[in-house]
């Protein structure tokens, strides 16, 4: 049962452009919504986070859109650059524990 | 101050074998969590621990199993290996425990199973 639909799975950006990825979530007893960014050969980083509290979470050129109604969240990647490109993923976990469900994830190449 | 490091970075096994990945977390961080990792299914859960404790535990046959040390390091095992089992194994520490706490991954682990 896949708990955070992400979409869409890759995604070809020009740089100075916005990269957009969004996610769906089913279970309402999520409260902490991050996002991962994987290089190639690295671990998952996190790179920025909202609790459903806040609609929305800015840090730099990255900004979180929480639709708690929706059950949807959102990365924009304001200015795309060619070192954005990555694998992102999208995760959930709930208030009690470290265990996150992750999106299926989105390749993004961002091209120069 | 030192990442997550895993322990060992690439394995090769044949089927039926049984293998031991090891985690060494942040220094002063005692939750360790492992998750699994392959083209078809994404990052998939398997357990957490905190203070020598499982916590969680995701939806794997027992052949998966786990245990963290007093000093928070932490193994994950698995048994009778399959070759569905080929996958980056990722271990993630971070201080506590609770939605909300970072997660800091390591590089993985990469299990082929032959």
């Amino acid at each position: 049962q896949q708990q955070v639909k992400q979409s869409p799975q890759s995604l070809i950006v020009q740089k100075g452009g916005i990269s957009i990825i969004n996610c769906a979530y089913e279970n309402t007893a999520f409260d902490y919504f991050p996002w991962y960014q994987q290089f190639p050969g690295k671990g998952p980083a996190l790179l920025i986070a909202i609790r459903p509290d806040v609609s929305e979470k800015k840090e730099g050129r990255f900004t979180i859109s929480f639709n708690k109604s929706a059950k949807q969240f959102s990365l924009h990647i304001m200015d795309s650059q060619p070192g954005d490109s990555a694998t992102y993923f999208c995760a959930a976990s709930k208030l009690n524990g470290n265990k996150l469900v992750f999106g299926a994830g989105t390749i993004l190449r961002v091209k120069s | 101050k030192a990442g997550v490091t895993q322990t060992p970075r690439y394995l090769i096994k044949t089927r039926g074998q049984q293998v031991t990945l090891s985690c060494s977390p942040i220094s002063g961080h005692r939750s360790v969590s492992w998750y699994q990792q392959t083209p078809g299914q994404g990052l998939q859960f398997l357990f957490e621990y905190f203070s020598e404790t499982q916590r969680n535990k995701g939806n794997f046959p027992g052949r998966f199993s786990g245990r963290q040390f007093s000093n928070s390091r932490s193994e994950m095992n698995v048994s009778t290996l399959e070759l569905g089992d080929s996958a980056l194994y990722l271990c993630a520490s971070s201080l506590a425990a609770g939605a909300g706490e970072t997660q800091y991954f390591g590089p993985g682990t990469r299990l082929l199973v032959l």
